[in-house]
């Protein structure tokens, strides 16, 4: 599975549209972007995934670039119980497993 | 539908002893996932089942941990002897067949002391 890159923390003020980036430059055109959080001391929760497209569910929005190299995560008015590390996970779907990988993601502070 | 189920959900052994975590998955899931999460570490993937089958254990360590996920019941992650290293917390997913998001437990914290 390809690696990615996210910054290891941002802050957002409550209220506002949260941007988290995430780079997979080495990502294959089989692999798909998965975005999870852990909510302090939580189980993971899945939020998104999409493979080239756009994609929109009630708790966030994908945005992948045309090259597929990098995407952005977008909580559209963050509140305080959206604090969270987020992690951005490509892989193959369909594969002999069906394990994730997470990387150190990105610890989101969202200030009232 | 009630989601993916772990118990106990804090557990404390004493080195040597043995430790069994249990994972019921959603209803209609016949994968079921171990993720371990060491302190101030990472979720680190040990080991995906399906009913009756080992299909990636390739986390797991090699002495001491097994999983298994019977035909009937939960799915269980012992681990024999318990050391200090041991101490985490252990979380479980499942996914239905088909489907690929994987739906987490609430993780069961073992202490050892």
């Amino acid at each position: 599975d390809a690696k990615t890159t996210q910054p290891p923390s941002m802050d957002c003020a409550e209220g506002r549209a949260a941007n988290l980036p995430c780079n997979h430059s080495t990502i294959s055109g089989n692999e798909y972007v998965y975005w999870y959080r852990q909510i302090h001391s939580q189980g993971p929760q899945y939020i998104i995934h999409g493979l080239k497209n756009n994609e929109t569910n009630e708790m966030a929005s994908l945005i992948i670039t045309e090259d597929r190299k990098s995407s952005t995560l977008i909580l559209p008015h963050a509140t305080l119980r959206d604090t969270a590390v987020y992690y951005c996970i490509v892989r193959v779907e369909g594969g002999a497993t069906n394990k994730l990988i997470f990387g150190t993601g990105t610890l989101l502070a969202v200030q009232p | 539908n009630a989601g993916v189920m772990q118990n106990p959900r804090h557990l404390v052994r004493r080195r040597g002893q043995e430790a069994r975590l249990r994972c019921s998955p959603m209803k209609g899931h016949s994968h079921v996932y171990w993720y371990r999460q060491l302190p101030e570490e990472g979720l680190k993937f040990m080991v995906y089942l399906q009913k009756e089958n080992i299909i990636d254990e390739s986390g797991m360590p090699k002495e001491r941990f097994s999983a298994e996920f019977p035909k009937e019941g939960p799915s269980i992650l012992r681990i024999q002897q318990v050391v200090r290293g041991d101490s985490a917390a252990y979380f479980c997913a499942s996914s239905p067949p088909g489907l690929y998001e994987q739906y987490f437990g609430p993780g069961t914290r073992l202490t050892v002391t």
